[in-house]
């Protein structure tokens, strides 16, 4: 079974406008953690934001948000006020206590593109 | 503080070869992971090294294997390389594998294998 899923391939917002990345996730641990990365088309993978399963409180970092809706397995990352800069692949991972390497399993991605 | 570096940026090899990828970790970071990230699809958990050990695997066959020296640098090695094997290979490092829970892995820029 998939773990994390992310619906939307490619997503178009307009500059200074907000957007919402969908992600969903399977897990059946009670503690985990989600993160969202940054991918522009250098290759460099940049973290972005954490959200703990037991954080009472949405994470935010600066322009980012995560929206997070435990009982929905949900952690949308919400953008505010898109730049130019923004345009990159995102990818929705998290880390559930499965193996013993605690690796991140991450989605597919999806490709935002910011409108001038 | 220095980052994770990967050596070499981009690599051509023939079906059939071998090729060894290498990465520093960033400063202070004893785990290094590696990932594989096939074009338009999220990072596959390949192997992580701890303490100069193997530490977990991801779903790949025996051809890909790994060092992890003294100072915690790594090299992947791949044989009898397949097509499929073309791809964005991604370093990571961290303190220890996946704890703190909320720790987020480091990544190198990655080194870009075309098979041909």
């Amino acid at each position: 079974a998939q773990k994390i899923t992310q619906t939307q391939p490619g997503m178009f917002v307009q500059e200074k406008e907000a957007v919402t990345l969908d992600c969903t996730y399977d897990t059946s641990d009670q503690s985990y953690g989600l993160f969202w990365y940054k991918q522009p088309s250098s290759g460099e993978m940049i973290f972005l934001i954490y959200q703990g399963s037991y954080d009472e409180q949405n994470a935010t970092e600066g322009r980012y948000s995560l929206n997070f809706q435990k009982a929905r397995k949900s952690a949308n990352l919400v953008i505010s006020a898109s730049q130019l800069g923004d345009s990159a692949m995102y990818f929705c991972a998290m880390r559930d206590s499965s193996g013993s390497a605690r690796q991140l399993t991450f989605g597919s991605g999806t490709q935002l593109t910011v409108l001038p | 503080e220095t980052g994770v570096t990967q050596s070499p940026t981009h690599l051509i090899k023939t079906r059939g070869q071998q090729v060894t990828l290498r990465c520093s970790s960033q400063s202070g970071h004893n785990t290094v992971s590696w990932y594989q990230q096939a074009l338009g699809q999220g990072p596959q958990f390949i192997f992580q090294y701890y303490r100069e050990e193997e530490n977990g695997r991801g779903n790949f066959p025996p051809r890909f294997s790994g060092l992890q020296f003294p100072n915690y640098s790594s090299e992947l090695n791949v044989n009898a390389l397949e097509l499929d094997d073309s791809a964005l290979y991604l370093c990571a490092s961290s303190l220890a594998p996946g704890r703190p829970h909320n720790s987020p892995l480091h990544f190198g820029n990655g080194t870009r294998l075309t098979v041909t």
